[in-house]
């Protein structure tokens, strides 16, 4: 059971090059999540997608483009990387969005240096 | 911005001893999460406590809540090196986006 599934695992970028970091998740979820993890930042919300074809903005979304693939991707597109964008990238995914009290689980990051 | 607010930053302990973190968080929730994160890795759920709740127990972990003081306690008892790693607590207002806190830092040594 992988759960949610993130690659690559570490990339490194120059200044003005593109990338999309692919997020898979086996669990069925309806919602998924994209995160930027910074030395003493805690983690901020990028984009957030309710449930497949719906995409919304989070806390720090300027700078990136996300595709709800289906209801098991969601991609995270950079579309000229910046130093900083450098940073450890999260996806989530949760049974349910809205009011319910549903946890959200992780995959393992995507480590990203930009140049 | 962050809403919820960990202390400590960061907190030594030995084996065996219990290990108390807070969080204190700004504005009204519907539920408040911690999660633990083991060093280069994703976060794991620990315990969810709704704002209807006070307290909540998972194996060696008690988690309560105070909405009055918008504050919420972790405590692992009989701690172990395993439970070595960064815990974060995350509020949950209006839809069921978490926000997070910084975190602390808690190291269980031999």
């Amino acid at each position: 059971n992988a759960g949610v599934t993130q690659t690559p695992k570490f990339q490194v970028l120059k200044t003005g090059q593109s990338m999309t970091l692919q997020c898979a998740q086996d669990m069925n979820h309806n919602s998924m999540y994209w995160y930027r993890q910074d030395p003493g930042m805690g983690l901020r919300l990028i984009y957030y997608s309710a449930s497949e074809g719906t995409t919304d903005k989070g806390e720090v979304p300027n700078g990136y483009n996300v595709s709800r693939l289906n209801k098991r991707e969601f991609s995270l597109r950079l579309e000229s990387a910046a130093p900083s964008q450098t940073s450890v990238y999260f996806c989530a995914s949760s049974e349910s969005g809205g009011r319910s009290n549903q946890p959200q689980h992780f995959g393992d990051g995507t480590r990203l240096s930009i140049l | 911005s962050q809403q919820g607010e960990e202390d400590p930053q960061a907190l030594s302990i030995q084996e065996g001893e219990n290990a108390t973190m807070n969080c204190s968080y700004k504005t009204s929730i519907n539920n408040l999460q911690w999660y633990r994160q083991n060093s280069g890795r994703g976060l794991v759920h620990l315990i969810l406590i709704r704002s209807n709740e006070r307290e909540k127990h998972s194996g060696r972990l008690r988690v309560t809540l105070d909405t009055s003081k918008k504050s919420s306690s972790l405590l692992i008892t009989a701690s172990r090196a395993a439970d070595t790693a960064s815990y974060f607590c995350a509020t949950v207002t209006g839809y069921s986006t978490l926000t997070f806190g910084k975190g602390t830092m808690l190291l269980v040594s031999p």
